[in-house]
C-alpha cells in the first residue's frame, strides 16, 4: 500500500541545471497535481491531470513543464533551474469517483545555488 | 477566482487545552469541499477533517471539530484537549466540487502545544 511515492526526496542543483521530480500512485486515481510550498505561502498548484494524456496549468507553471503517459506516473520537468524554484514540491492524487481528500507523497526539497 | 485567507501565522496552546485556528474563503460557487491538512516536522501532509459545502452539520473527527459558517465564508478548527503531537503548521484548503487535483491553499498557521 504505498499511495504516492516521490522521488528524490531531497536535490540540490546548480541554476541552469535540468531534472525531473517522479511521482507514482498506485491507487488508480485519475486526478494528479504538482504543489509548491513556500514559507508564508501555503501551497501553491503548478500543473495539474484530470487523466492519462491530459494536462493543464495552475498558479505558477512558468518554468516547469509536465506530462501524464500513464495514470500511474506524473514527473515534473524544470527545464532550466533557477534559485526562485528553491522550494518544497509535492505530488498528491485523488479520486474523481469518491470525490474526496489528495494523498500526498512526501515532498521534495530541491535547493538551486 | 478562490482565495483562502488564514491570518495567524502562529499560535500556541498549552497541552490539554482547547485551540481555535481561523480560515476565511472567497468564492462564488455552491458546490465545494474544505480541508485542514496537518504537516508536522516530517514534511507528511496529513488530512485532519474535511466538510462538504452542502451539509449543514459540522464535520467532527474525535479531537477536531470545525465551525462551518457558509454565509460568513468562515472555517475554523478547534482542537480539543490539545496533545505535544498536535504541533505542527495547519493548512486550510479549498476544493471546487468536481474539480479534485485543484486544491487552494491558505498560507499555513504554526501551532505549538506546549508542556
Amino acid at each position: 500500500n504505498a499511495g504516492v511515492t516521490q522521488t528524490p526526496k531531497f536535490q540540490v542543483l546548480k541554476t541552469g541545471q535540468s531534472m525531473t521530480l517522479q511521482c507514482a500512485q498506485d491507487m488508480n486515481h485519475e486526478y494528479m497535481s504538482w504543489y509548491r510550498q513556500d514559507p508564508g505561502m501555503g501551497l501553491r498548484l503548478i500543473h495539474y491531470s484530470v487523466g492519462a494524456g491530459i494536462t493543464d496549468q495552475g498558479e505558477v507553471p512558468n518554468g516547469y513543464n509536465v506530462s501524464r503517459s500513464t495514470t500511474e506516473d506524473f514527473p515534473l520537468r524544470l527545464l532550466s533551474a533557477a534559485p526562485s524554484q528553491t522550494s518544497v514540491y509535492f505530488c498528491a492524487s485523488s479520486s474523481y469517483v469518491r470525490n474526496t481528500e489528495a494523498f500526498f507523497g512526501q515532498g521534495t526539497r530541491l535547493t538551486v545555488v | 477566482a478562490q482565495t483562502v485567507t488564514q491570518s495567524q501565522p502562529e499560535m500556541s496552546v498549552q497541552e490539554a487545552e482547547t485551540v481555535t485556528l481561523s480560515c476565511t474563503y472567497d468564492t462564488s460557487e455552491s458546490n465545494y469541499y474544505l480541508f485542514w491538512y496537518k504537516q508536522p516536522p516530517s514534511r507528511q501532509m496529513i488530512l485532519v477533517i474535511r466538510q462538504e459545502a452542502y451539509k449543514q452539520q459540522n464535520a467532527t473527527e474525535n479531537r477536531f471539530s470545525v465551525n462551518f459558517q457558509k454565509a460568513a465564508k468562515s472555517f475554523s478548527l478547534k482542537i480539543s484537549d490539545s496533545q505535544l503531537g498536535d504541533t505542527a503548521m495547519y493548512f486550510c484548503a479549498f476544493m471546487k466540487r468536481n474539480q479534485g487535483g485543484k486544491l487552494i491553499f491558505g498560507q499555513g498557521t504554526e501551532l505549538s502545544v506546549k508542556p
